[in-house]
């Protein structure tokens, strides 16, 4: 079946560190990917998305790129901030049925 | 403003004592699910209602109902808490499945 996995957290970084959370999935066909973000004592609000490979999404300075044939969708951020601090989560949208498929989350705690 | 709106937002009961945690969505979405997440095991989805009067088992059924008597509402109901329902708990909705899901804050429920 579907599924969605993320790297284990917490990861810990100082402010300013260049950010990676990898994600990969195994799905059959081409499913839309997402990342979403949870800030503390906050419910999820999608981050970004990408529906086809090789799209790249892009939302407040992260970046993440669909890519087929590794399977992967990474969540990248060049410089990160405390206001980052937050848990992440990867998912995405089975292309038959449409159920979201979700990763664990990753915590990203980031230090001044 | 477009949004999610559960209650309450924190909640202890005792086991046995039933119990109902309310969700409302103002987007017109015809799409609603409930996920609980634990630590380490994400998000799980517990029910989903495609539309009014269409309901759904999820992933984690077990221990809980829904219902979907009118577009707006999806309420959760625990007829008979137990401990190991302990957990957060999550509406989404969204205008179909699979597309741009939008959160509520989070009902932290305790069972002792």
């Amino acid at each position: 079946g579907n599924s969605v996995t993320q790297m284990e957290g917490p990861v810990t970084l100082s402010e300013e560190a260049f950010l990676t959370i990898n994600c990969t999935y195994t799905a059959t066909g081409y499913p839309s990917l997402f990342w979403y973000v949870q800030y503390p004592g906050e419910g999820l609000q999608l981050l970004l998305k990408a529906t086809k490979a090789d799209d790249k999404g892009s939302n407040k300075g992260f970046e993440a790129t669909y890519r087929k044939e590794t399977t992967s969708f990474h969540l990248e951020k060049g410089s990160v901030q405390v206001s980052d601090s937050a848990v992440y989560f990867c998912a995405l949208s089975d292309e038959s049925n449409y159920q979201l498929i979700w990763g664990a989350g990753t915590k990203l705690i980031i230090k001044p | 403003e477009a949004q999610v709106t559960q209650n309450p937002r924190y909640l202890i009961t005792v086991t046995g004592k039933k119990l109902t945690v309310t969700c409302s969505q103002n987007m017109n979405h015809e799409y609603m699910s409930w996920y609980r997440q634990d630590p380490g095991l994400g998000l799980r989805q517990i029910y989903y209602s495609m539309n009014v009067e269409v309901t759904d088992k999820g992933d984690v059924p077990e221990g809980y109902k829904v219902s979907r008597k009118e577009k707006r509402n999806f309420p959760l109901i625990l007829e008979s808490p137990s401990p190991n329902q302990t957990s957060l708990y999550f509406c989404a909705s969204s205008f179909f499945q699979g597309a741009r899901a939008f959160f509520g804050q989070g009902t932290r429920l305790t069972v002792v």
